[in-house]
């Protein structure tokens, strides 16, 4: 039963640390996506990923985040320095995008930041 | 300005009724909309996906329609059960300059009592 992984699952850090957030995408899943989910805002798209490619990150605040995908198996996001407005859940989600554009989207479980 | 407005904001039901969750959009270019279910504390899992020639859209007991010349789809659950507690969303996305746009609704938290 193939599913989106997410490390790690909870993670409670000091102002101004660094946070790393990993997500392993359903194997063969072209199109990887960030989200964060708060109770205020609901859910936001950060950024998404195309083969690996970056083709939208219009969400992501770009001072202090920043989405990589090193390969094909990992795509991480990270927060340098994290303040107390990151703290949200913070959702990966990936899907295979076909030549007809539409697609299923599978979420993993979340990462619940904490910044104090 | 690209929005997604859904009603109620909270909903309680007995379990057994039927009830509609209402999404009413303003997002151009219009591309398909999505109903998601996220249990508390989980990751929000697919329910439909329709297109833009799409009306109705059925899975299992969640039946959604798209009306999308007023913009608006409802979510019409049947036959309630305990495990449809949990919030409903609405997405509805652009394809513009060569990528999707997703506009998010702020959900509609269903309870469902016995």
């Amino acid at each position: 039963d193939a599913r989106v992984t997410q490390t790690p699952r909870h993670k409670v850090t000091e102002m101004g640390q660094e946070v790393t957030m990993r997500c392993q995408p359903i194997l063969g899943h072209n199109t990887v996506f960030w989200y964060r989910q708060t109770m205020m805002q609901g859910l936001e798209l950060l950024a998404y990923f195309r083969n690996r490619a970056p083709l939208d990150d219009s969400g992501m605040p770009k001072d202090r985040f920043s989405a990589e995908m090193p390969d094909a198996t990992l795509a991480t996001l990270k927060i340098q320095p994290s303040e107390p407005r990151d703290s949200a859940v913070y959702f990966c989600a990936s899907g295979l995008v076909r030549t007809s554009g539409t697609y299923e989207q599978y979420f993993g479980p979340g990462t619940r930041l904490t910044v104090t | 300005k690209n929005q997604v407005e859904q009603s109620p904001q909270s909903l309680i039901i007995l379990e057994g009724k039927n009830c509609t969750l209402q999404c009413n959009y303003t997002v151009s270019p219009f591309s398909n909309l999505r109903w998601y279910k996220q249990d508390t504390g989980r990751g929000p899992v697919s329910l439909t996906i329709m297109t833009f020639s799409e009306n109705t859209k059925s899975n299992g007991r969640y039946t959604a329609t798209l009306d999308a010349d007023t913009k608006q789809s409802s979510l019409h659950i049947t036959a309630s059960q305990l495990s449809d507690s949990a919030s409903y969303i609405c997405v509805v996305s652009a394809f513009t300059t060569g990528t999707y746009k997703y506009i998010f609704g702020t959900g509609t938290r269903l309870k469902v009592l016995a």
